[in-house]
């Protein structure tokens, strides 16, 4: 069974930083491209980042996180990170970790039940 | 930055069929995914390149995809679809990809 587990949010301070962790098992982690999408509360769903499977990993962002925030993986870990850097109000969202479909990068499969970031002083 | 629009909102009574659209420009030549979303629960993929199912996925729950809309159809409405509906394509006309959602239709069973 396929399994994604967020963990690492909370409560941080503008201009904070904090690291999410997805811990995935159930299936080749290092065969598949990774994702990050979050939700803010009470709207709709963004994609954050994206992280290919390749040992030479092509990685891209949204633009609202584009030089604030690291995707990375280990895939001996079957791991997926997120660094996020200089938090501002707006990055408050539930993240989730998402698997994009074998085969296709375009959609995501299999997603975690994600973990709680809020930014607040 | 592409576009998908998609109404707030659609009712319908327990066993009718609900349509939820989603617009965007020239829609019918990309793919279009969509997924569910209950209260406190993570998306759950349901319709994947315009109109296959994920196995697990009921067969009342299909899509279409032509001109500048997209649909997904939900037939014999139950209660337990009572959920956001988001849809979703991929995009790279910005000079890189992007991957991008609708802002999601509630839908309510009456």
């Amino acid at each position: 069974e396929v399994q994604l587990v967020e963990s690492g949010g909370g409560l941080v301070q503008p201009g904070g930083s904090l690291r999410l962790s997805c811990a995935a098992s159930g299936f080749t982690f290092r065969s598949y491209e990774m994702n990050w999408v979050r939700q803010a509360p009470g709207k709709g769903l963004e994609w954050v980042s994206y992280s290919s499977s390749s040992s030479a990993v092509t990685i891209y962002y949204a633009d609202s996180v584009k030089g604030r925030f690291t995707i990375s993986r280990d895939n001996a870990k079957n791991s997926l990170y997120l660094q996020m850097n200089s938090l501002r109000a707006e990055d408050t969202a539930v993240y989730y970790c998402a698997r994009a479909a074998a085969g296709s990068d375009y959609y995501f499969d299999y997603w975690g039940r994600g973990t709680l970031v809020t930014v607040s002083s | 930055s592409y576009v998908l629009t998609q109404p707030p909102s659609v009712s319908v009574a327990p066993g009718q069929t609900a349509r939820i659209t989603c617009g965007g420009d020239n829609i019918g030549v990309k793919s279009v995914h969509w997924y569910q979303q209950k209260p406190g629960q993570a998306p759950v993929l349901v319709v994947y390149d315009d109109s296959d199912r994920p196995s697990g996925i009921p067969e009342r729950f299909s899509g279409s995809n032509s001109g500048n809309t997209a649909t997904l159809t939900i037939s014999r409405v139950e209660a337990g679809d009572e959920a956001d509906y988001y849809c979703q394509v991929w995009d790279s006309s910005s000079g890189h990809p992007y991957w991008v959602f609708g802002g999601g239709t509630k839908l309510t069973v009456l």
